[in-house]
C-alpha cells in the first residue's frame, strides 16, 4: 500500500523563527490535506492542494503541492504560541482509505 | 450547530469486558471513519463508511467491529478489548471520500487494563 513520510517528528522553535514540515508519498497522489491538532484537540482540517506546483496561503502559513505530486510541505512564517500543536498530513489512498503522515509537533517558546 | 460527538469522552475498562464507543454526527454526512491516535504513529484508520450499510477495513481494523445502519451513528464495537488497544480514538465525517475535508469529534481516550 501507499507510504507516507512526515518529517520531523518534533521541531522546537524560538517564537518569531519559521517551521517548516515535509510529507512524501511513496506514490503519485491526486490530492493531500493538512490539519491541526492543538495539544489535548482534535484534528482541525487546514487546507487541501490538487494541483501540481499548487501554492497556497493562510496569514503566515504556506503550503506547497509538489510538482510530481508526491510531496507536499506546510511553512509557518515568524512562528507564534498559538502555532503549538501537530501538523499532519492526509492522503486519499482511494476506495475511502485515508492515510496519515506521524504528524509533526511544534513546540514554541515565547 | 455542526459536530460530531463521541461518547464517552474517557473510559477506563478491564481486558475482554465487551464496549462500545458511539458516534454521531448532524451534518448528514454520507462518509464516516474511526482512527486511533497512538504516540509517534500519527493517526491510522480503523474502519470506514462509505454509506448506510457500507463498511470496510481501514489499516488497523484487527480486534474492532463498526456498523452503520443510520447515516448518522456509526458506532466502534470492542468485543474483546485488549491493552494494546489503550489508545486515544477519533470518529469522523465528511460528505464524501478524496477531496472532502474530515470533521473531528473531541475523540475518546481509552485504557484497557
Amino acid at each position: 500500500g501507499q507510504q507516507v513520510m512526515q518529517i520531523p517528528q518534533y521541531q522546537h522553535v524560538q517564537e518569531g523563527e519559521d517551521f517548516t514540515t515535509y510529507c512524501n508519498s511513496s506514490t503519485t497522489l491526486s490530492n493531500i490535506q493538512w490539519y491541526k491538532q492543538r495539544p489535548g484537540g482534535h484534528p482541525v482540517f487546514l487546507i487541501q492542494l490538487v494541483k501540481s506546483g499548487e501554492v497556497k496561503k493562510q496569514k503566515r502559513l504556506t503550503f506547497q503541492f509538489g510538482e510530481a505530486k508526491k510531496n507536499s510541505s506546510l511553512h509557518i512564517t515568524a512562528t507564534q504560541t498559538t502555532d503549538v500543536g501537530t501538523y499532519f498530513c492526509a492522503l486519499p489512498e482511494g476506495g475511502g482509505k485515508l492515510i496519515f503522515g506521524q504528524g509533526t509537533e511544534l513546540s514554541v517558546k515565547p | 450547530e455542526a459536530q460530531v460527538t463521541q461518547n464517552p469522552r474517557y473510559l477506563i475498562t478491564v481486558t475482554g469486558k465487551k464496549l462500545t464507543v458511539t458516534c454521531s454526527q448532524n451534518m448528514n454526512h454520507e462518509y464516516m471513519s474511526w482512527y486511533r491516535q497512538d504516540p509517534g504513529l500519527g493517526l491510522r484508520q480503523i474502519y470506514y463508511s462509505m454509506n448506510v450499510e457500507v463498511t470496510d477495513k481501514g489499516d488497523v481494523p484487527e480486534g474492532y467491529k463498526v456498523s452503520r445502519k443510520e447515516k448518522r451513528n456509526f458506532p466502534l464495537i470492542l468485543e474483546s478489548p485488549s491493552p494494546n488497544q489503550t489508545s486515544l480514538y477519533f470518529c469522523a465525517s465528511s460528505p464524501g471520500v478524496g477531496t472532502y475535508e474530515q470533521y473531528f469529534g473531541p475523540g475518546t481516550r481509552l485504557t484497557v487494563t
